[in-house]
């Protein structure tokens, strides 16, 4: 079956770790976005990649860090320098912007993460 | 700068009666595209529907209706007949034509409908 994987589902952290986030796709999308998810609010974008090998900051992008050496890939490190990580992180991937216009995003399951 | 309010935070109903999820946007560009997404329990966000700006008729899909209005910059969503299965968190999303794909979400509307 086509879709996004995200792996663990849950994540528990000591303070001062870093700890990475998996996120696999297998829908042959270009694109792949990082959001985080605090509880009662909506999703902030952390980082994107429309392309193998490059990356963009997004709207919060501190205290992270990504990296997209395979098109199915992109792995997201919260580092010991995110001073408040506890939060459910959500993957997406879409198809390139093409001609017809812009392609919807779909996410994957989340990983919730907190730290002790 | 573009933004995305959902004034409802939360809202809730008896089964079968319907409801509606409001939505109200912000954006200089022209061509812009609205989603609406919803996020059961289980934490995934599914997509539901898309809209371009020069598109305003109405969709009904099943008990699901979307109204489009420029005029008053808002995408508002229905859902008919509302069922315990509708319980979840619905987004609405706006993404510019030449942002990459990108979405600004609003901050979700808590549906919990009651049996």
């Amino acid at each position: 079956d086509g879709g996004i994987t995200q792996s663990p589902k849950y994540l528990f952290r000591k303070e001062g770790q870093n700890v990475t986030l998996s996120c696999e796709q297998n829908l042959n999308h270009d694109a792949m976005y990082w959001y985080r998810q605090d509880p009662g609010q909506g999703l902030r974008l952390i980082y994107y990649s429309q392309i193998v090998n490059d990356f963009q900051k997004g709207d919060i992008a501190e205290g992270y860090s990504v990296s997209r050496e395979k098109k199915e890939s992109f792995p997201l490190t919260v580092t010991s320098a995110q001073k408040n990580p506890t939060a459910f992180y959500l993957c997406a991937s879409s198809a390139h912007q093409g001609l017809a216009g812009v392609n919807e995003q779909f996410f994957g399951p989340g990983t919730r993460l907190t730290v002790l | 700068a573009q933004k995305v309010t959902q004034a409802q935070t939360e809202i809730s109903v008896v089964e079968k009666e319907d409801v509606t999820l409001d939505c109200v946007y912000e954006t200089r560009d022209t061509t812009y595209y609205l989603f609406w997404y919803k996020q059961p329990p289980s934490g995934e966000l599914v997509f539901l529907i898309r809209r371009n700006s020069f598109d305003e008729q109405n969709e009904i899909s099943g008990r699901y209706s979307w109204n489009f209005q420029k005029s008053t910059s808002s995408f508002n969503f229905t859902i008919t007949a509302s069922q315990v299965v509708d319980s979840a968190v619905y987004f609405c999303a706006l993404m510019n034509n030449n942002a990459g794909n990108m979405l600004t979400f609003g901050g979700g509307t808590r549906l919990m409908v009651k049996p």
